[in-house]
């Protein structure tokens, strides 16, 4: 395994438009997080996903941001009628559940560069 | 109120010293997790180094060692013998509550280190 793969790398679009993005975790993997970076800041938590289940989402995401992981395997993030403050790199990691120490690392993908013009 | 505190924009160290990174955090959960990541200029976040807030050791992870002080609320990371390509960002974060409960992560500002030469 490669690690966590996003697609596309970079996207530009026009504000009002719809993007989506997709994230491939590790294959082992169960637990699937969403964040964006904007320059020079560090990650938001965006969303969280257990297997196929949905069990966090921040609560400063707004109701045009929305994800899904099917089959508890890769996800997506949409975003309707995009703005200009949603440029931003989206981040995607991944872990596995369970009770030890390394459960607990996170393995980012290389992220999705989203410039809304 | 910052979940997460990094006051040190910018740090230098010469090559082969020592080097603290400061970060304090904010919660009144009695379970969470702290963690480092590493973000060079390529883009990539890389885990660091884990501490669970019931740990009682501090972690250690080869050169990086985490200084756990639970009453103070900090969580500095100290780099042993720098390296030229330890140059790069520093983000902490934290994971509120208990593992696999539904969690909320929170990230630093990030300090960005330079290692002289």
């Amino acid at each position: 395994d490669t690690g966590v793969s996003q697609n596309p790398r970079h996207k530009i679009t026009k504000r009002g438009q719809n993007v989506t993005f997709r994230c491939d975790p590790i294959s082992e993997h169960n637990r699937l997080y969403w964040y964006r970076q904007t320059l020079g800041q560090g990650p938001e938590f965006l969303t969280y996903f257990q297997n196929e289940a949905q069990l966090e989402k921040s609560r400063l995401l707004s109701d045009r941001f929305s994800a899904e992981r099917p089959k508890g395997s890769f996800s997506t993030l949409e975003i309707q009628r995009t703005e200009q403050g949603d440029s931003a790199m989206y981040l995607c990691a991944s872990s596995l559940r369970g009770g030890t120490r390394e459960d607990n690392e996170q393995f980012f993908g290389p992220g999705t560069r989203l410039t809304v013009l | 109120a910052q979940k997460i505190t990094q006051t040190q924009p910018g740090m230098f160290v010469q090559e082969k010293e020592a080097v603290t990174l400061d970060c304090t955090y904010d919660t009144s959960d009695q379970s969470y997790g702290l963690f480092w990541y590493k973000q060079p200029s390529s883009g990539e976040m890389i885990f660091l180094i884990y501490q669970g807030s019931y740990d009682e050791q501090n972690a250690t992870e080869g050169r990086y060692s985490l200084n756990f002080q639970k009453a103070r609320k900090s969580a500095n990371l100290v780099i042993s013998a720098s390296q030229l390509g330890d140059s790069a960002m520093y983000f902490c974060a934290m994971r509120e509550g208990r593992l696999g409960t539904g969690n909320q992560f929170y990230f630093g500002t990030g300090t960005s280190l330079t290692v002289i030469p």
